[in-house]
């Protein structure tokens, strides 16, 4: 296990399609976090899992975008009817809450989404 | 509104000289802070960080102090490399390093031969 995974790398799709990402989290780490990184901006909050159960959403997450992590391992962010707004790094990050727990998250190293 | 803020963009040192990143916050309830350090087309990396009971950790060359009254943290770097030219990102958390985190801007720090 080789640290946080993320597929694409890059996307860029047209204005109004729907596109997924997909994350694999270190598999020790029992909670999974997706943040988003626009140009100059540091990454913000979207949502986070522990195992398989979304506990927190910002409001950042509209209607259009949704989060899954049906087995409590890897997880996938949809967005549906995407905008040119939508294009940024997503970012996606794990950290474990039992066993040895070491400080701060690992981040993979994002998808980054063009929207045209 | 920015919760955590970094207010100098970038950062210019020689090598071998000190690199001090500061960072401010507003929200008193946040009682961890982390640095991460990011190269282009990759993830933030974990850094270094300090719980809100501490005013100082260090790790190696890396040190963070945390003034709660002035609701500032800096970090710093001896001796400065080349290698550490990064953009470094301030964060904060209510309830630990294992829940949402409230980041700044980033600091880019260029670390001159």
């Amino acid at each position: 296990d080789t640290g946080v995974s993320q597929n694409p790398r890059h996307k860029i799709t047209k204005r109004g399609q729907n596109v997924t990402f997909r994350c694999d989290p270190i598999s020790e780490h029992n909670r999974l976090y997706w943040y988003r990184q626009t140009l100059g901006q540091g990454p913000e909050f979207l949502t986070y899992f522990q195992n398989e159960a979304q506990l927190e959403k910002s409001r950042l997450l509209s209607d259009r975008f949704s989060a899954e992590r049906p087995k409590g391992s890897f997880s996938t962010l949809e967005i549906q009817r995407t905008e040119q707004g939508d294009s940024a790094m997503y970012l996606c990050a794990s950290s474990a809450t039992t066993g040895t727990v070491s400080p701060g998250y690992t981040f993979g190293s994002g998808t980054r989404l063009t929207v045209v | 509104d920015q919760q955590v803020k970094q207010n100098s963009p970038s950062l210019s040192v020689q090598e071998g000289r000190i690199s001090i990143l500061n960072c401010d916050y507003t929200n008193s309830m946040f009682d961890y802070f982390l640095w991460y350090k990011k190269y282009p087309a990759e993830g933030p990396t974990f850094l270094i960080s300090i719980s809100s009971i501490k005013d100082k950790n260090e790790d190696g060359r890396f040190t963070v102090f945390l003034n709660k009254s002035a609701k500032h943290l800096s970090l710093h770097i001896v001796p400065s490399q080349p290698g550490d030219s990064a953009v470094y990102f301030c964060a904060a958390s209510r309830g630990g390093s294992n829940y949402k985190l409230t980041f700044g801007k980033g600091t880019l720090l260029t670390v001159n031969p």
